[in-house]
C-alpha cells in the first residue's frame, strides 16, 4: 500500500541555520511528490513539486527537495531558515489513478529560534 | 480574488446534531475534496469528487456525507453517526482530476463536539 513517512515529528533550529526535513514514501510506480507547508490553524500552501525530470526541484521561499529513487525519499531542504518558516510541514505522494488523491505524512513541525 | 472559501471558521457542536461544512470555490476547477486533520495524523481523506452530480468516499467516509449540485460548491456534513467529528477540517479542489495536479486548500474549519 502506498504511503509516506516524516520520521521527524517535531525539529528546532536556530535562524540562519540550514534545514532538511526528511520524506520517505512507499509506492510502486514513479511517485508524483509533493510538500506543502501549514501555518497553524490555516490551510496548506504548496512549496514545491516533483513529476519528473530534474530531481532538485526548487520551489517557493527558498526551498528545494531532492527526489532520491534509490532511497525512496525526498527530502525538502533550506539553505537557511527564517524565523517566519516556523510552520508544519507536510510531504504527500499524488495516487496515479486519474484522480488528483494525496496521500500525507504526519507532517514535521518547525521550530525556530532567534 | 480566486480561491476556496470555507465557512463557518469555528463551529460547534452537540452531541447528536448533524452539521454542515460550505465549501465555495471561483477557480473554475472540476475536483473537490474534502480532508480531515487530526494533531499528529496527518490528513486524511473523507470524500472526493471529480465533476458535478458524482463523488467518492475516501479513506475514512463512515459518518460523513457530501453533495456535488454545482461545480462550485462541494459541502461537507458531518452526521451524528460520526463518533468522533471534533477535528479541523480542510476543503481543497484541483483543475481536473489527473494525478500529479496541483490541489489547493482553503483556510479550513474547526469543528468541536461539546
Amino acid at each position: 500500500a502506498q504511503s509516506v513517512t516524516q520520521p521527524d515529528i517535531h525539529i528546532t533550529v536556530s535562524e540562519g541555520a540550514s534545514l532538511e526535513l526528511r520524506c520517505n514514501y512507499s509506492y510502486g510506480a514513479t511517485p508524483y511528490l509533493f510538500w506543502y507547508v501549514q501555518s497553524p490553524g490555516q490551510g496548506l500552501q504548496l512549496l514545491l513539486k516533483y513529476f519528473s525530470g530534474d530531481t532538485l526541484v526548487q520551489g517557493i521561499k527558498g526551498f528545494e527537495a531532492e527526489f532520491k529513487r534509490s532511497q525512496s525519499s525526498f527530502n525538502l531542504r533550506k539553505p537557511s531558515v527564517h524565523w517566519s518558516d516556523a510552520a508544519e510541514y507536510f510531504c504527500a505522494v499524488a495516487i496515479r489513478d486519474n484522480t488528483d488523491k494525496l496521500i500525507f505524512g504526519t507532517g514535521t513541525r518547525l521550530q525556530v529560534f532567534p | 480574488d480566486g480561491g476556496i472559501t470555507q465557512s463557518p471558521k469555528y463551529l460547534f457542536r452537540k452531541e447528536g446534531q448533524n452539521v454542515t461544512l460550505s465549501c465555495e470555490q471561483n477557480l473554475n476547477h472540476d475536483a473537490m475534496y474534502w480532508y480531515r486533520q487530526d494533531p499528529g495524523q496527518g490528513l486524511r481523506l473523507i470524500y472526493y469528487s471529480q465533476i458535478v452530480n458524482d463523488f467518492q468516499k475516501g479513506d475514512i467516509a463512515e459518518g460523513y456525507s457530501v453533495s456535488r449540485e454545482k461545480k462550485e460548491s462541494f459541502p461537507l456534513t458531518v452526521t451524528s453517526a460520526q463518533k468522533n467529528p471534533t477535528a479541523f477540517y480542510l476543503c481543497a479542489s484541483s483543475s481536473r482530476a489527473i494525478s500529479g495536479n496541483t490541489i489547493y486548500f482553503g483556510e479550513g474549519s474547526w469543528l468541536t463536539v461539546v
